[in-house]
């Protein structure tokens, strides 16, 4: 099974509505981030947390940290429309080159 | 700054046939990576570079190669293409972070591959 498994799979809300997306690792990491893929892009980094931290904000992104569950969340506040994409969260894994990416959470926001 | 960009955006391949896949960023990054994306799936790492003339297998190398001859370019070929290799291709880098790092990873727009 992957390092970062993000949960829901899905996710539909109505525009204004907050959207929570969880994310589970397994291992030891440096960092934790999340990005945003629109549909037939390339994905687009929103925001980073290092291990000793465990809450961080970026406009209407909040993320939250938990290394003794290994469980990291997105919240995004008021949504849009634009906010309709997937969204990864990707894990730096301690003593490792590579960045993990789990499977993703596909958010459709309605108007 | 262009960023990270891919060539081509789409291509059609035969069962058989080989091809090259390029990427170039212009953001001075040590870092370089190449993922496939399949449907319902996050990405999986192929080949990495750490430096010029640098190399390093992912989590799904067989079938690929790559080569990292000038900073600004990363190169993935396949040999002999083959209808599982059939995904979308995303090229990406990144600085140097914290601890000689890779951190925030900066992503082509993808390209398309399609083996008969």
């Amino acid at each position: 099974s992957q390092q970062g498994e993000e949960d829901p799979q899905a996710l539909s809300i109505q525009e204004g509505e907050n959207a929570t997306m969880n994310c589970s690792y397994k291992t030891s990491i440096n960092n934790l981030q999340w990005y945003r893929q629109n549909s037939g892009r390339g994905l687009v980094h929103l925001i980073l947390i290092r291990s000793n931290e465990r809450e961080k904000h970026s406009g209407r992104l909040r993320v939250t940290l938990d290394t003794s569950k290994k469980s990291s969340s997105l919240l995004i506040t008021a949504s849009r429309a634009a906010d309709t994409a997937s969204y990864f969260c990707a894990t730096d894994v301690t003593g490792g080159f590579k960045t993990i990416f789990g499977a993703g959470t596909r958010l459709f926001v309605k108007a | 700054n262009a960023g990270v960009t891919q060539t081509p955006k789409f291509r059609v391949l035969k069962t058989g046939q080989s091809m090259t896949l390029l990427c170039a960023q212009d953001m001075n990054h040590e870092y370089m990576y190449w993922y496939r994306q399949d449907p319902g799936m996050g990405l999986r790492l192929i080949h990495y570079s750490v430096g010029e003339g640098t190399t390093a297998k992912g989590e799904v190398p067989d079938g690929y190669n790559v080569s990292r001859l000038k900073k600004q370019n990363f190169l993935l070929g396949l040999e002999s293409a083959a209808p599982s290799q059939t995904s979308v291709y995303f090229c990406a880098s990144s600085y140097l972070g914290r601890g000689g790092k890779g951190e925030t990873q900066y992503f082509g727009p993808g390209t398309r591959l399609l083996v008969l």
